[in-house]
């Protein structure tokens, strides 16, 4: 089916572990992004990528790596967890335009 | 730096109208977007506006004034449904990088 999905959608790991979390997309939209959502900041960018190979960091992208080997997938990888990585993981994909679509997505718990 | 400034929260009556303002700094940027998000849920876009002026979609309609670096969300003859957190959001023209408001809490009352 067409869109954007996020897997795991649910995850809990300890301070320290590596941890990826997976994002595709079908629409071959060339800009995918990686946000976390806390409460009291709203949205925030972690990194954003606007074509395969091509990554850049966000507003917060420390403790985080991407990679964008296919144009399809964007892989965030918390390289060190910590705790102050408990989060909602929002990844999403858009053309050049202001219109983006999210995934459903990850509720990473660091204990 | 890049801003945007959002009530934290707001409440409306059903079948009212609301509108949701939206202020920014930032030097340039392509368009004001807004996004809706219900709890527990993903964010999902509303509209977009890339030039002055009012843009309507349904029920929903946005503004844009760059020159007073304002812009809202207007929501006509709401519905219960409508309840959920919006948010405004740009591009910036230098290093494309997006800066999301913190959202508004829209609350209906029947």
């Amino acid at each position: 089916d067409a869109g954007i999905t996020q897997s795991p959608r649910y995850k809990i790991t300890e301070t320290g572990r590596q941890v990826t979390l997976m994002c595709h997309q079908t629409w071959s939209h060339s800009y995918m992004f990686w946000y976390r959502q806390d409460l009291g900041h709203g949205l925030r960018l972690i990194y954003y990528s606007a074509a395969a190979d091509i990554t850049d960091k966000g507003e917060v992208p420390d403790g985080y790596v991407v990679s964008r080997s296919k144009t399809e997938n964007f892989p965030l990888t918390l390289e060190s967890a910590t705790r102050s990585q408990t989060s909602v993981y929002f990844c999403a994909s858009g053309r050049r335009s202001g219109e983006q679509f999210f995934g459903p997505g990850t509720r990473l718990t660091v204990l | 730096g890049q801003s945007l400034e959002q009530p934290s929260e707001v409440t409306a009556v059903e079948g009212a109208i609301v509108q949701i303002n939206c202020t920014y700094q930032t030097s340039g940027f392509y368009g004001l977007s807004w996004y809706q998000q219900h709890d527990g849920g993903a964010p999902t876009f509303l509209s977009y506006n890339a030039l002055d002026g009012l843009e309507e979609t349904g029920r929903f309609s946005s503004f844009l004034s760059r020159s007073d670096s304002y812009g809202y969300l207007l929501l006509q003859e709401l519905q219960m449904k409508d309840s959920a957190s919006y948010f405004c959001a740009v591009r910036d023209l230098k290093d494309d990088k997006i800066i999301f408001g913190k959202g508004t809490r829209l609350h209906i009352l029947p």
